[in-house]
């Protein structure tokens, strides 16, 4: 079956500082591996994708994301973080299945401070 | 392009009365998908349809809920009758093949 772990309910980072948020996948076949973020009473906004190719993906407002396939592992990570970052992040993952689900982590909680 | 439109944005009823969250989902989009957020169980997917044609519906907590897609540029959720647990924020999400998903605002149902 698959499903995604974001294993940190919270993250706190002093702005300026790398941020990383955690995520680790289980799926069979090739992932298709995403990363979204959720503002304050607003909807999920995109932030990156995996599909396939280099395992550094870039995407909005500066963030990448790392592959790991032998740890199955997908990372959010920023170089110097924004208060302006602080949201609920969520990794979601689509199994090579055609399907058009996403199975979705619980969220982890960026909080920048100042 | 205007998004995922959802309505109303904003929902406060009493229970035991019929409820009806409206999607449009972007134009040319084939997949919609209705989801549930609450702070309890985070994000649930409830259903979805592929080309108008409901594809997955597990995710329906039970008969109360039934959604509809009666043609590519429109889709409802209905909970009838509601109840004080059915409170939580609904979003709508489209996607074009099996990219990513768009979602809409969201509707803050809440039942009293």
């Amino acid at each position: 079956a698959q499903s995604v772990a974001q294993p940190e309910d919270q993250v706190n980072v002093a702005e300026g500082n790398p941020l990383t948020v955690k995520c680790t996948y289980s799926v069979s076949g090739n992932p298709y591996l995403f990363w979204y973020v959720q503002y304050p009473n607003r909807g999920l906004q995109f932030l990156l994708k995996y599909i396939t190719g280099d395992n550094l993906v870039k995407g909005s407002y500066g963030f990448e994301a790392e592959f790991n396939k032998s740890q199955t592992s997908f990372h959010l990570k920023k170089p110097s973080a924004l208060v302006s970052d602080s949201a609920l992040y969520f990794c979601a993952v689509r199994g090579s299945s055609n399907t058009g689900k996403l199975i979705f982590g619980q969220g982890t909680t960026l909080q920048v401070k100042p | 392009d205007a998004g995922v439109i959802q309505s109303p944005r904003h929902e406060v009823t009493e229970m035991g009365q019929e409820v009806t969250l409206r999607c449009k989902p972007i134009s040319g989009h084939d997949y919609l998908f209705w989801y549930r957020q609450t702070m309890m169980r985070g994000l649930e997917l409830l259903i979805y349809f592929n080309n108008n044609v409901p594809i997955d519906d597990s995710g329906m907590p039970e008969d109360r809920f039934s959604a509809k897609m009666p043609n590519a540029s429109f889709s409802t959720l209905k909970i009838q009758p509601s109840e004080p647990r059915d409170s939580a924020v609904y979003f709508c999400a489209s996607s074009l093949n099996v990219r990513r998903q768009n979602f809409g605002p969201g509707t803050r149902l809440l039942v009293l």
